[in-house]
């Protein structure tokens, strides 16, 4: 168990529809990212956060938003679906805020946009 | 599983035998790289890591190759069991407009028979 826990489990929802996925990181980390895993692109990074403040984007879609709250919890919010949005969504936490120290990932929301 | 789209790669061993999965990264200027292991229905788990200032380091069972001269990182995993059975991604720590990002490779899978 990575400490990284991530609701819901499962999603399905319908095109056009908007949608929130949301991550606690492992005690003490203050690093939040999320990743898309799709079968044709694999992980993919979207954005990360460190104490509340965004630090980097990826390949994030306009219509992808994402935030981090002062108990470090994460959301990130997907809205107007498309079927292609369908994929794993991963979030991974760690202690500092770059990436020379390892990523601990949770089990995912699979989403499925039908 | 989720990456059975990618057409991965894959490694068939048996129990007991030595896997060595490899990983061409693409970026010599990255200097951080990890090993995460993905077992079905689960988020990457991290294995190993390594520092661009090293060329091995081992851990329990596995040890982690880097040679920079041709961007090549291997993983090899000793007396290799069933549940070792996954995909395994490398991923590099790379900067990136001024911010550091890890870029996963497409992963490799192990398949060790019994």
């Amino acid at each position: 168990d990575s400490g990284v826990t991530q609701t819901p489990k499962h999603l399905i929802t319908a095109t056009g529809q908007r949608v929130t996925l949301r991550c606690s990181p492992r005690s003490g980390d203050l690093s939040v990212y999320w990743y898309q895993q799709s079968l044709d692109q694999g992980l993919q990074f979207l954005i990360q956060y460190y104490n509340g403040e965004e630090r980097a984007k990826g390949n994030i879609l306009e219509r992808f938003s994402a935030q981090q709250f002062p108990d470090l919890h994460s959301e990130l919010n997907l809205s107007s679906l498309e079927l292609g949005d369908s994929a794993l969504y991963f979030c991974a936490s760690s202690v500092r805020d770059s990436y020379n120290s390892p990523l601990h990932f949770g089990n995912g929301t699979r989403l499925t946009v039908t | 599983g989720e990456n059975v789209g990618l057409h991965l790669p894959t490694l068939s061993v048996q129990e007991g035998d030595n896997s060595i999965i490899n990983c061409a990264y693409s970026n010599s200027a990255s200097d951080y790289f990890i090993w995460y292991k993905q077992e079905s229905g689960k988020g990457p788990q991290f294995i190993i890591d390594i520092r661009s200032n090293m060329d091995k380091r081992q851990g329990q069972r596995v040890t982690v190759l880097l040679n920079k001269t041709v961007k090549h990182l291997s993983l090899q995993i000793a007396a290799t069991q069933p549940g070792d059975s996954a995909v395994y991604f490398c991923a590099e720590n790379m900067e990136n407009s001024g911010y550091s990002t890890l870029t996963f490779g497409k992963g490799t899978m192990l398949l060790v028979s019994p």
